[in-house]
């Protein structure tokens, strides 16, 4: 089946560094990507998002990369600060045409944890 | 403007007992989910509405209910609880079929 994955379960910075979190997806139809963080004890919060159609967004210290080529999702965190500290799920929607609802698929996620 | 919200927080059931989760959201969104995250597995889909007096199954829909009486409230059933259920569990929104979906805080669910 298709499935969203993370190259990395742990990543560790120091406090100043830039932080990238990687992520692999299978299902070519999707056209739709989203980066969530979960601090401890919350819900997903929403960071950024792209389209297929896109290469690059960027946020708030925050930057999303696509290849679509090797099917590969990037968030660069710029500057990371202790607060970044949280485990960070990347998502793919199929397209949403038709009948389909905009199903998300999540990844497993990658805990961020950023040392002073 | 509370977002998301989720009842109770935290629950402990033993098995075969039942119980109701309720997520309330005052964003006006037609669509509203149930997932459940347990480790290693990522967030999943178990049932979903896209409006009021709609609901569908998810991706692991297998022993629980929902209903969508009211447009603003989606309400997740476990009628006979059971040890695998126990998880942590999140409700989410969205405005639209394709849109950012909102998460609530979720509720932590232990069956014993």
């Amino acid at each position: 089946g298709e499935s969203v994955g993370l190259h990395l379960p742990t990543l560790s910075v120091q406090e100043g560094d830039n932080s990238i979190i990687n992520c692999a997806y299978s299902n070519s139809a999707s056209d739709y990507f989203i980066w969530y963080k979960q601090e401890s004890g919350k819900g997903p919060q929403f960071i950024i998002d792209i389209r297929s159609n896109m290469d690059k967004r960027q946020g708030q210290r925050v930057t999303v990369l696509l290849n679509k080529t090797v099917k590969h999702l990037s968030l660069q965190i710029a500057a990371t600060q202790p607060g970044d500290s949280a485990v960070y799920f990347c998502a793919e929607k199929m397209n949403a045409g038709g009948t389909s609802y905009g199903k998300l698929t999540f990844g497993q996620g990658t805990i961020l944890t950023v040392h002073p | 403007n509370a977002g998301v919200t989720q009842t109770p927080k935290f629950r402990v059931l033993k098995t075969g007992q039942s119980m109701t989760l309720l997520c309330a959201q005052d964003m006006n969104h037609e669509y509203m989910y149930w997932y459940r995250q347990d480790p290693g597995m990522g967030l999943r889909l178990i049932h979903y509405s896209v409006g009021e007096g709609t609901t569908a199954k998810g991706e692991v829909p297998d022993g629980y209910n929902v209903s969508r009486l009211k447009k603003q409230n989606f309400l997740l059933g476990l009628e006979s609880a059971a040890p695998s259920q126990t998880s942590v569990y999140f409700c989410a929104s969205s405005y639209s079929r394709g849109g950012e979906q909102y998460f609530g805080p979720g509720t932590r669910l232990t069956v014993t």
